[in-house]
């Protein structure tokens, strides 16, 4: 069974563009979250996405949103981007329901010149 | 859960010995606790998980002992190998939603062969 893919895997950007990250949750799991990995702060929670509909949402601005497909794929998007952004943009994929584990992609490393 | 700084507490292990990593988590409600392993490069791998119903629950050479009284969970890995060298991170789930997993700041496991 194929994990949790998220593309791409690196990406540079500069400050004031935008930048939109994929993810492809583990065939049959329908919960997926997002999470941003810096040494600063460490892994912190963005959104949770289920059937289509943000379920939860952590403490980022408004310029983190995210989406997610019919087919449980999601996608993040950064607008207008900060130095501050930079990091290791991880996802997540779960089974419905309460207290199953999340399964982490490899993340996409993301640096803003 | 507390941030992650630039200096991770690190413990160093010998080959063949027992490794104990320890964590305090922050939310007297949580109910689901989950220990993850992350290699440089990759997202955090799924080790083990324990619910607040349980104090104690054993894996393949791993055992995750779980006291709420104060807080406190830890993870025994036995007959450390030097394939266990990585960072491993407790999470806790609480408020109601699975998908929203709170971090704590990691240990650097070092095992030397």
């Amino acid at each position: 069974k194929a994990g949790v893919t998220q593309t791409p895997r690196y990406l540079i950007k500069t400050r004031g563009q935008q930048v939109t990250l994929s993810c492809s949750p583990i065939s049959g799991h329908r919960s997926v979250s997002w999470y941003q990995q810096t040494p600063g702060q460490g892994l912190q929670f963005l959104f949770e996405y289920f059937s289509e509909t943000q379920r939860n949402k952590g403490n980022f601005p408004g310029r983190f949103s995210g989406r997610q497909f019919s087919n449980s794929r999601s996608e993040m998007n950064v607008s207008t981007l900060e130095l501050g952004d930079s990091a290791l943009y991880l996802c997540a994929s779960s089974l419905l329901g309460s207290n199953q584990p999340q399964h982490f992609g490899d993340g996409t490393r993301l640096s803003i010149l | 859960g507390e941030s992650v700084g630039l200096h991770l507490p690190t413990l160093s292990v010998q080959e063949g010995d027992n490794s104990i990593i320890n964590c305090a988590y922050s939310n007297s409600a949580s109910d689901y606790f989950i220990w993850y392993k992350q290699e440089s490069g990759k997202g955090p791998q799924f080790i083990i998980d324990i619910r607040s119903n349980m104090d104690k629950r054993q894996g393949q050479r791993v055992t995750v002992l779980l006291n709420k009284t104060v807080k406190h969970l830890s993870l025994q890995i036995a007959a450390t190998q030097p394939g266990d060298s990585a960072v491993y991170f407790c999470a806790e789930n609480y408020g109601g939603s699975q998908g929203n997993l709170i971090f704590g700041k990691g240990t650097k496991l070092s095992v030397k062969p």
